[in-house]
């Protein structure tokens, strides 16, 4: 069965600081990797998208990285702002179909205190 | 910016009620889809489309239907709103992707119906 297990489920850091998040899938055939963020009561907005071939991929404060054989990703967020407050949604993309369906994580969500 | 767009944003309609949800992009993509997410919980698909005059359901059940009559609108209608359907409804789209099928999917704002 695909599935996407994010961790922690929830978290809750200093502004400033920095954390990571994880995310496992067992998607296969893989195809790719994003992740995205969610503010409350909005749609999910992209940070990161990436393939089996590469490894890290920045966007500003935000790296994320990818593990094919092990079949795991992190996202780092370093110097957090409050607005970094929001739910962070790992999502996994097959190509074993024309539709590429995408996998959803439950998200961490993420909280950042003054 | 995403150019895609839901309307409205927030519903709040008694039992019984037909509603259309709207959703519209601007961007030509083929692929569309609509999603229900409740609080703390993930997406689940419940309807897509490949194109004009293709839709099909889901992963989770879903009493809606949608059409696909023109490549950028995709709504969602309830023909008769129950409680049980007070949700978050998301509705993204992409473009149909090549090889890998690294394509980005796009996000609208949402619509958050409250059913009562």
């Amino acid at each position: 069965k695909n599935q996407v297990e994010q961790s922690p489920q929830s978290l809750i850091i200093l502004e400033g600081k920095n954390c990571t998040l994880q995310c496992n899938y067992t998607v296969s055939p893989f195809s790719n990797l994003r992740w995205y963020k969610q503010d409350t009561g909005r749609g999910p907005v992209s940070l990161t998208i990436m393939t089996f071939s590469e490894n890290t991929k920045s966007n500003g404060r935000y790296t994320a990285t990818l593990d094919a054989d092990t079949k795991q990703s992190s996202l780092h967020i370093t110097a957090s702002q409050l607005s970094d407050s929001a739910s962070y949604i790992c999502v996994v993309s097959d190509r074993g179909s024309t539709l590429g369906r995408l996998y959803f994580g439950r998200g961490t969500q993420l909280t950042v205190w003054p | 910016e995403a150019d895609i767009y839901q309307t409205p944003r927030y519903l709040v309609i008694g039992t019984g009620k037909k509603i259309t949800l709207e959703c519209s992009q601007t961007m030509g993509h083929d692929k569309m889809y609509w999603y229900q997410q409740d609080p703390g919980m993930e997406l689940h698909l419940i309807h897509y489309s490949y194109g004009v005059n293709s839709t099909e359901k889901g992963d989770l059940s879903s009493e809606s239907t949608v059409s696909r009559i023109r490549t950028e609108h995709f709504p969602l209608t309830l023909e008769s709103a129950r409680p049980s359907h007070t949700s978050q409804y998301l509705c993204a789209s992409s473009h149909i992707g090549q090889g890998l099928g690294n394509t980005e999917a796009f996000f609208g704002q949402g619509t958050r119906l409250t059913v009562v």
